[in-house]
């Protein structure tokens, strides 16, 4: 009983393609996250959701579509791919949303664009 | 905005040796979490700490938190093979709910 999970966990596609991942948490939580780890392993928050509401929206391209059917789901969905969004995506999730909450991480899905 | 620091950013230690990992902000914050990353895994929520000057202890780990609360240490004694992995410090300024992630440790073990 995984409590977040994540599909695909390898994505291998070509660059200008299209691409959805998506993400679900069964901890009853009403925050979901979604975090880009770069090859040097910095992790940055892309977007934040509280409840099937936009919460937290970094600096992302617009090719970038978080949608978030309820509050166990969000999905990330990835118009026109480029070289440059070759990353491991993770989703995550927290009680509330405060920054004083753990967060729980799916296990990640690799991206690789070519 | 925020930035949270970590140094070093890699560190290979002979098993038994100690290993500390160091994590500054820009910003005061109201608490600091430490999660690890096994290889090829996710981050997992080791501990937090919220009290100006806090020590906790896990077992060989000794988390503290800067009296100023703009710092932090995560320590590990007489490492083993186990704690392998990136260990981040992540934490929100006052008033930002946003979690913002340190740039990581990346500690390798040699046997």
């Amino acid at each position: 009983d995984t409590a977040v999970s994540q599909t695909p966990k390898y994505l291998v596609t070509q660059m200008g393609n299209d691409k959805s991942i998506k993400c679900e948490q069964n901890l009853g939580h009403d925050t979901m996250y979604w975090y880009k780890q770069d090859s040097k392993k910095f992790l940055k928050i892309m977007f934040s959701y509280n409840n099937k509401e936009l919460i937290i929206n970094e600096t992302v391209p617009n090719r970038f579509s978080p949608k978030s059917p309820d509050k166990a789901h969000l999905n990330l969905h990835i118009n026109s791919l480029e070289l440059g969004d070759s990353a491991v995506y993770f989703c995550a999730s927290s009680q509330t949303g405060t920054g004083r909450e753990t967060q729980y991480f799916g296990p990640g899905t690799r991206l690789l664009v070519l | 905005g925020q930035q949270v620091m970590q140094i070093p950013q890699y560190q290979h230690v002979q098993e038994g040796e100690d290993f500390t990992t160091y994590c500054n902000s820009s910003t005061t914050l109201s608490n600091i979490q430490w999660y690890k990353q096994r290889p090829g895994g996710h981050p997992v929520f080791l501990i937090q700490l919220v009290k100006s000057g806090e020590v906790k202890k896990q077992k060989r780990l000794t988390f503290q938190f800067g009296e100023a609360k703009k710092n932090s240490s995560l320590h590990i004694t007489a490492t083993q093979t186990t704690d392998v992995g990136t260990y981040f410090c992540a934490g929100p300024g006052f008033g930002n709910e946003k979690l913002t992630f340190g740039t990581g440790t990346r500690l390798t073990i040699i046997p």
